[in-house]
């Protein structure tokens, strides 16, 4: 079955310090792979997709997200985090016979000053 | 309009109580999809449809649930009857195309007492 998975719940980083969010996901062919971020209240807000191409992806608010085939992921990185990042943010991929964005279960990272 | 807009923001109805929730995606949009999330969730695929018509509703967890979008535009999502366990977070998402990126609303967040 198609599904994507985020393996960290929770996720705490100093402010100024690197960040990288895992995303593996499980398709038959290569989907299209999104990455949206949540702040409380909120609705979805997109990062950053890959359809093909480059596998590393420049998005928006400074993140970026590499492709790697081999190990079916799409991880998230930013080098240097704002307190303002702090917000859930979810993995989604898009393909195969269906019509869906499939969702993992989200990381909630919080930032220390 | 500017983006995807959701009404009500917030419901709360009595258990057994019919509810409708409204989205009106961004125009033009061809895709539009309904998602539920639970608390500490990512958001599940509920319904979508391709202008008018409803081409996928695996999703939806009982036939409480019921969705429209009559005239390919505005859509609807019905819970008949509604339980304590359809309290969640419900997005509404539109798409240019199929397999293209989705935006999306706020949410409604329904809670049922």
């Amino acid at each position: 079955a198609q599904s994507v998975t985020q393996p960290d719940i929770h996720i705490t980083v100093s402010e100024g310090a690197s960040l990288e969010l895992r995303c593996n996901y499980s398709y038959g062919a290569t989907p299209y792979l999104f990455w949206y971020v949540q702040s409380p209240g909120q609705g979805l807000q997109l990062l950053l997709k890959y359809f093909s191409g480059d596998t590393l992806v420049q998005g928006i608010k400074g993140f970026e997200a590499e492709f790697k085939r081999s190990q079916s992921s799409f991880n998230l990185r930013k080098p240097s985090v704002h307190w303002s990042d702090a917000a859930e943010y979810f993995c989604a991929a898009y393909g195969g016979a269906t019509n869906k964005l499939i969702f993992g279960t989200g990381t909630l990272l919080a930032v220390q000053p | 309009g500017a983006g995807v807009s959701q009404s009500p923001r917030y419901k709360v109805a009595k258990r057994g109580q019919d509810v409708a929730l409204r989205c009106d995606p961004i125009s033009g949009h061809v895709s539009l999809f309904w998602y539920q999330q639970a608390l500490g969730q990512g958001p599940e695929f509920l319904t979508y449809f391709q202008n008018e018509a409803q081409l996928d509703k695996s999703g939806l967890p009982s036939d409480r649930f019921f969705a429209e979008r009559p005239e390919g535009s505005v859509s609807t999502l019905k819970i008949q009857r509604t339980q304590q366990e359809d309290s969640a977070v419900y997005l509404c998402a539109s798409s240019p195309a199929q397999g293209t990126e989705a935006f999306f609303g706020q949410g409604t967040r329904l809670t049922v007492v």
